[in-house]
C-alpha cells in the first residue's frame, strides 16, 4: 500500500528565512512524487514532481526538493520566503499503471513578517 | 487552455436535499478524480474515472454518493440526499493516462449542508 506522512502539521518561518518541508513516503515500487500547494480558498497548484532522473528537482516559484531512495523521503526546500508562501502544502505518490495519488495530511505553513 | 472547471463554487443547501457538483476536465485528459476535503479527514479520492469509465468507486461514502461521466468531456457529483456531515470541499481533478501521474485540480466546490 502506498501513503505518505507529513510530520508537521504547521510550521511557522520569518520572511526572508528557509524553509524545508519533510515528506516520507511509502510505495512498494519506483515512485512518481508531487509537492502541491493550496492558497486559502483555492485548488491544489502543481510545484514540482520526481518521476524519475537528477534527485533534485526545480519547481515553480523557488521551491525545489530532493529525492533521497534510502530515506524514502521527497522533501521541500525554499532558500528564502515570501509572505506569499503561506499556504497549505501537500506531498503525494503515485505511479504505475493507475495513476491513482496518495497524498499526505498536508503542511500549513504561516510566514511572519 | 483552459483549466480544469467546477461548478458551482459554492453552495449552501438544507438537509435531505440533493446535490449536483459538476466538472469539466482538460481536454485530451482521459483520468477524472473526485476529492472530497475536510478539515478532520484531510483530502479523501471519493472515485476515479478512466476513459469515462468508474475504475474505482471505494471511495464513495456510501450509497447517497454517485458520480457519473456520461462523456470525456463532463463528470458529475450527486449527493441525495445530503447531509451535514457531507459539508466539505470537493475538488475535481484530471490527468492523462500516459503521463507522469500529474493531477491538474479544479479551484473545488464548497458544499455546506444546513
Amino acid at each position: 500500500a502506498q501513503s505518505v506522512t507529513q510530520p508537521d502539521i504547521h510550521i511557522t518561518v520569518s520572511e526572508g528565512a528557509s524553509l524545508e518541508l519533510r515528506c516520507n513516503y511509502s510505495y512498494g515500487a519506483t515512485p512518481y512524487l508531487f509537492w502541491y500547494v493550496q492558497s486559502p480558498g483555492q485548488g491544489l497548484q502543481l510545484l514540482l514532481k520526481y518521476f524519475s532522473g537528477d534527485t533534485l528537482v526545480q519547481g515553480i516559484k523557488g521551491f525545489e526538493a530532493e529525492f533521497k531512495r534510502s530515506q524514502s523521503s521527497f522533501n521541500l526546500r525554499k532558500p528564502s520566503v515570501h509572505w506569499s508562501d503561506a499556504a497549505e502544502y501537500f506531498c503525494a505518490v503515485g505511479g504505475g499503471g493507475d495513476y491513482k495519488l496518495s497524498f499526505g495530511a498536508g503542511t500549513t505553513v504561516t510566514v511572519r513578517a | 487552455d483552459a483549466g480544469v472547471i467546477q461548478s458551482p463554487r459554492h453552495e449552501v443547501t438544507e438537509m435531505g436535499q440533493e446535490v449536483t457538483l459538476r466538472c469539466k476536465p482538460i481536454s485530451g485528459h482521459n483520468s477524472l478524480f473526485w476529492y472530497r476535503q475536510t478539515m478532520m479527514r484531510g483530502l479523501e479520492l471519493l472515485i476515479y474515472f478512466n476513459n469515462n469509465v468508474p475504475i474505482d468507486d471505494s471511495g464513495m461514502p456510501e450509497d447517497r454518493f454517485s458520480a457519473k461521466m456520461p462523456n470525456a468531456s463532463f463528470s458529475t457529483l450527486k449527493i441525495q440526499p445530503s447531509e451535514p456531515r457531507d459539508s466539505a470541499v470537493y475538488f475535481c481533478a484530471s490527468s492523462a493516462t500516459g503521463g507522469t501521474g500529474e493531477l491538474f485540480f479544479g479551484e473545488g466546490s464548497r458544499l455546506t449542508v444546513l
